[in-house]
């Protein structure tokens, strides 16, 4: 139990365009989703929090109106990189929390490879 | 803030070495703790958690134990293979289990 699933696992853009990436709880309701970016051989670092239905709060320094996070039900939530440059080339990483409060884990998705040229 | 402090990689072992990957952390209240794998190309995959004072967690012949004391949660295996090879994050969170903090990772290789 308590799989999450990414889509795509890997994507090429080119510089200017969209792209949006899916992350979903399987086998449970995520209440809360986390997105984190992962440079290559550097950690994880949180870019947003989303609770379901309501808008993410972004850590500091990421540009909200860049990384769009939508957390539309309880079982899927969607990164869209907007106009994307080859520096937001990364790995995208998503996890799960199936309750806000007193659960005391994240299930973590398998990533994502955004490369753009 | 909370924070999480490995060891420096890369570490290079034979195979059937003896591992220890030090993780010391900064953090208030009462964090639960975790170590995580990620092999090459893929996500984190949990490999073993511990949530309060003195408790052990294990999976896989990995160990670590919760040291409120010494703020410490050290990774150890007695006999490692060379599929142990991968990056391995020490991570904590808060009470209820967000606010996730991670290491910086410590890659780690099996030579047979």
């Amino acid at each position: 139990g308590a799989v999450v699933s990414q889509h795509p696992s890997w994507v090429i853009c080119k510089s200017g365009t969209s792209v949006k990436i899916e992350c979903r709880s399987l086998d449970f309701q995520a209440t809360t989703m986390f997105w984190y970016r992962q440079f290559p051989k550097q950690s994880l670092m949180l870019m947003a929090t989303s609770n379901e239905g309501s808008k993410a709060t972004y850590e500091q320094g990421v540009e909200k109106d860049k990384f769009l996070i939508n957390h539309a039900s309880l079982t899927l939530s969607t990164l869209t990189v907007t106009s994307a440059h080859p520096e937001d080339s990364s790995f995208y990483i998503c996890s799960a929390s199936p309750q806000p409060k007193g659960w005391r884990e994240q299930y973590f998705g398998p990533g994502t490879r955004l490369t753009v040229t | 803030g909370n924070s999480v402090t490995q060891m420096e990689g890369p570490v290079t072992l034979s195979e059937e070495a003896f591992l220890t990957i030090n993780c010391t952390y900064t953090a208030t209240g009462y964090p639960s703790l975790f170590w995580y794998v990620q092999y090459p190309g893929e996500g984190l995959q949990l490999l073993l958690k511990a949530t309060k004072a003195d408790d052990k967690g294990s999976n896989k012949g990995f160990e670590a134990t919760y040291r409120k004391e010494t703020t410490s949660f050290h990774l150890e295996k007695g006999s490692v293979q060379v599929s142990d090879s991968a990056v391995y994050f020490c991570a904590l969170s808060d009470g209820y289990g967000q606010n996730f903090v991670f290491g910086p990772g410590t890659r780690l290789s099996v030579l047979p």
